[in-house]
């Protein structure tokens, strides 16, 4: 089955530096999706891309889609302790009719020093 | 974005009972989903609810052992049937903003078998 892998698994910033998280499938995918879900929290939709070599950004966080649709990243630029939490990366892949399923990276937690 | 309560939040059950997970939206919505995770580690999807239909189960996942119902719209349980401590996690649903493929998650159910 399609397999997402996420690197690295945990990263430890000092606030003002910049942080990468790298995505990569075993298959080609229609879209990919990116979620954050904070200690004890619940993951939450930040943003997905759709087309080859798609870029967009929110604010410091810049997300990117590989042109051959099975990579990403998102990469945020001088980070604050807001930042913290798990960042995970979804794979989205259609099955028959209207069904489609996500499959998510292993995440990369991110802590932030002040 | 939906509003999505789970019930209960957390519990801890005997082996070889059983829970049942509830999962409230606040709209409408054609398709629910039922995902585990481990703590500390990343999401798998147990099944696809849709009204009106049968759940699909994902690979390693059994109606005997999850099974789901989805009598209407806005409502869908989950049954961890006869547990074991194996079955400790962390039992999300979420719903799809309708045609988007993004997906917005309860506050899950943390459940302990001992």
């Amino acid at each position: 089955g399609q397999q997402v892998m996420q690197i690295p698994q945990y990263q430890h910033v000092q606030e003002g530096e910049d942080f990468t998280t790298y995505c990569n499938s075993s298959t080609t995918l229609s879209n990919i999706q990116w979620y954050k879900q904070r200690p004890g929290g619940h993951p939450v939709f930040l943003i997905q891309l759709v087309k080859s070599g798609e870029v967009k950004k929110q604010k410091r966080l810049t997300f990117q889609f590989g042109e051959a649709k099975k990579n990403s990243s998102l990469h945020i630029t001088a980070t604050q302790t807001t930042d913290v939490g798990t960042y995970f990366c979804a794979g989205v892949s259609m099955g028959g009719g209207s069904n489609y399923k996500l499959t998510f990276g292993k995440g990369t937690l991110l802590t932030v020093n002040p | 974005s939906a509003v999505i309560s789970q019930k209960p939040s957390r519990d801890i059950c005997q082996r070889g009972t059983s829970l049942t997970i509830q999962c409230q939206v606040d709209s409408q919505v054609t398709m629910m989903f039922w995902y585990r995770q481990q703590p500390g580690q990343s999401l798998t999807l147990i099944a696809t609810a849709n009204q009106g239909s049968e759940a699909t189960y994902e690979s390693g996942f059994v109606i005997d052992k999850f099974p789901i119902s989805r009598p209407n719209l806005t409502f869908s349980t989950l049954t961890v049937s006869n547990m074991s401590p194996e079955d400790s996690s962390i039992y999300l649903c979420s719903v799809e903003r309708p045609s988007s493929y993004e997906q917005y998650f309860g506050p899950g159910t943390r459940l302990t078998v001992t």
